[in-house]
C-alpha cells in the first residue's frame, strides 16, 4: 500500500537552532515528491518539486533533499516567521498524489 | 494575480441541509481537485476532475457531489447524507505538477 509518513508530528526549536523535517514514503513508482508550506487558516503553499534520488532544492533557509526511501527539509537558522505545517506529498507511479499528515513547526525568539 | 479562490471562508450546515462550496480559478489549469483535512490526518481526496463534464470520485466521495460545467469552477456540494461533515475543505488545481490550492472554507455543523 502507498504510504506517506512524516516526522516528528510537532517539533520546538530556538530560533537560530537548525533542525531536520522527515518524509518517508513507500509508493509504486515516484513521480515527483512536493513540500509545502501552510499557515493556520490557509491553504497550502507550493515550495519545492524533487524528481530523483539526489537531488536537491534551496530557498532562503529551506533545503530539501531526497533519496529513494526519504526526503529531509532542512531548516537553517530558522527564524519565528518560520513556523507553520510543513507538509510533504508524493505523485505515484499510478498518478495518485498521496499527503502526509504534517510536522508542526514551532521557532521561539 | 492568478489563483484559486474559495468561498466562503466560513460555513454552518443545519441538519439535513445540503450546502455547496465554491471553488474558482484563473490559472487555466485542466485539473481540479477537492479535499478534506482534519486534524492529524494527511489531505484526504474526495474528488477531482481533469476535463470539462467529467469527474472521478476519490477516496472519500460518500456524502459529496461535485459539478464541472466550467473550466474555471469545481464547485463541492456536501450533502446531509455526509455524517460527519466538519473539516477544512480544499480545492487545488494542476496544469501538469505541482497543485496548487486556494485558501480553504471551514465547515461547521449548527
Amino acid at each position: 500500500e502507498d504510504q506517506v509518513t512524516q516526522s516528528p508530528e510537532a517539533l520546538r526549536l530556538q530560533e537560530g537552532e537548525s533542525s531536520s523535517l522527515n518524509c518517508s514514503y513507500t509508493v509504486s513508482g515516484l513521480r515527483g515528491l512536493f513540500w509545502y508550506r501552510q499557515d493556520p487558516g490557509k491553504g497550502p503553499e507550493f515550495l519545492f518539486t524533487l524528481y530523483s534520488a539526489g537531488e536537491e532544492k534551496e530557498k532562503e533557509r529551506l533545503k530539501a533533499t531526497l533519496t529513494k526511501k526519504e526526503s529531509f527539509l532542512h531548516i537553517t537558522a530558522p527564524k519565528p516567521e518560520d513556523s507553520a505545517t510543513y507538509l510533504c506529498a508524493v505523485r505515484t507511479g499510478g498518478f495518485k498524489t498521496i499527503f502526509g499528515a504534517g510536522t508542526r513547526l514551532f521557532v521561539k525568539a | 494575480d492568478g489563483g484559486i479562490t474559495q468561498s466562503p471562508k466560513y460555513l454552518f450546515r443545519k441538519e439535513g441541509q445540503n450546502v455547496t462550496l465554491s471553488c474558482e480559478q484563473n490559472l487555466n489549469h485542466d485539473a481540479m481537485y477537492w479535499y478534506r483535512q482534519d486534524p492529524g490526518q494527511g489531505l484526504r481526496l474526495i474528488y477531482y476532475s481533469q476535463i470539462v463534464n467529467d469527474f472521478q470520485k476519490g477516496d472519500i466521495a460518500e456524502g459529496y457531489s461535485v459539478s464541472r460545467e466550467k473550466k474555471e469552477s469545481f464547485p463541492l456540494t456536501v450533502t446531509s447524507a455526509q455524517k460527519n461533515p466538519t473539516a477544512f475543505y480544499l480545492c487545488a488545481s494542476s496544469g501538469d505538477q505541482p497543485q496548487h490550492f486556494g485558501d480553504g472554507t471551514r465547515l461547521s455543523i449548527l
